[in-house]
């Protein structure tokens, strides 16, 4: 068990549709990290967090935006779904050192019908 | 961007054996962290081992291993006496180390499916 808790493990829905996805990071990590993985990209970091900023974007879509909470939980929001946004989406953490160690979460596997 | 490139799409072992999966990748920086991670069916992403590119000597944890060629920009994971429990998708992931950079931003490989055979 890495520590980092992400829900629901499982999401279906429809195109179209806006759906939110919900990190909880390791105690005392302050560095929160989105990255997609699906069968067509592979996985691509999607955007940091730290203490509640946004540090770092990647290859985020526009339809996709996302915060981090005081209480460092992190939310990833996904709107007007597309069927190629169906992928299994991680959240990892860190303390944010130069001694990079980032724990992953066990992922929401997103599928859009 | 930096890119990684894993060329063997799926490798199989059979128990006890050793299997090596290739990981190859481009950067013009000096500065760097190497990774391996393991994906396991149940989709969890584990940190294997890591390299940093100033060390030449090459890391190890218990039965994996690493071939890290600098000048070559390889980095193969080598696994000792492989057990069933090491069955899993292996990716390569390259971070930079240059200052400023986004410390926890992976650029990964495609993956390697590892099959053990009993």
């Amino acid at each position: 068990d890495s520590g980092v808790t992400q829900t629901p493990k499982h999401l279906i829905t429809a195109t179209g549709q806006r759906v939110t996805l919900r990190c909880s990071p390791r105690s005392g990590d302050l560095s929160v990290y989105w990255y997609q993985q699906s069968l067509d990209q592979g996985l691509q970091f999607l955007i940091q967090y730290y203490n509640g900023e946004e540090r770092a974007k990647g290859n985020i879509l526009e339809r996709f935006s996302a915060q981090q909470f005081p209480d460092l939980h992190s939310e990833l929001n996904l709107s007007s779904l597309e069927l190629g946004d169906s992928a299994l989406y991680f959240c990892a953490s860190s303390v944010a050192t130069a001694d990079e160690k980032l724990f992953f979460g066990s992922g929401t596997q997103l599928s859009v019908l | 961007a930096q890119t990684v490139t894993q060329s063997q799409p799926e490798m199989s072992v059979q128990e006890a054996e050793t299997v090596t999966l290739s990981c190859t990748y481009d950067t013009s920086e000096s500065d760097y962290y190497l990774f391996w991670y393991k994906q396991p069916p149940s989709r969890q992403m584990i940190l294997v081992i890591r390299q940093e590119a100033y060390k030449q000597q090459n890391a190890t944890e218990n039965r994996f291993s690493v071939n890290f060629q600098k000048a070559a920009k390889s980095f193969s994971l080598k696994i000792s006496d492989s057990q069933l429990g090491d069955a899993a998708m292996y990716f390569c992931a390259y971070r930079s180390g240059l200052r400023g950079s986004t410390l926890g931003r992976l650029y990964f490989g495609r993956g390697t499916q590892l099959t053990v055979w009993p």
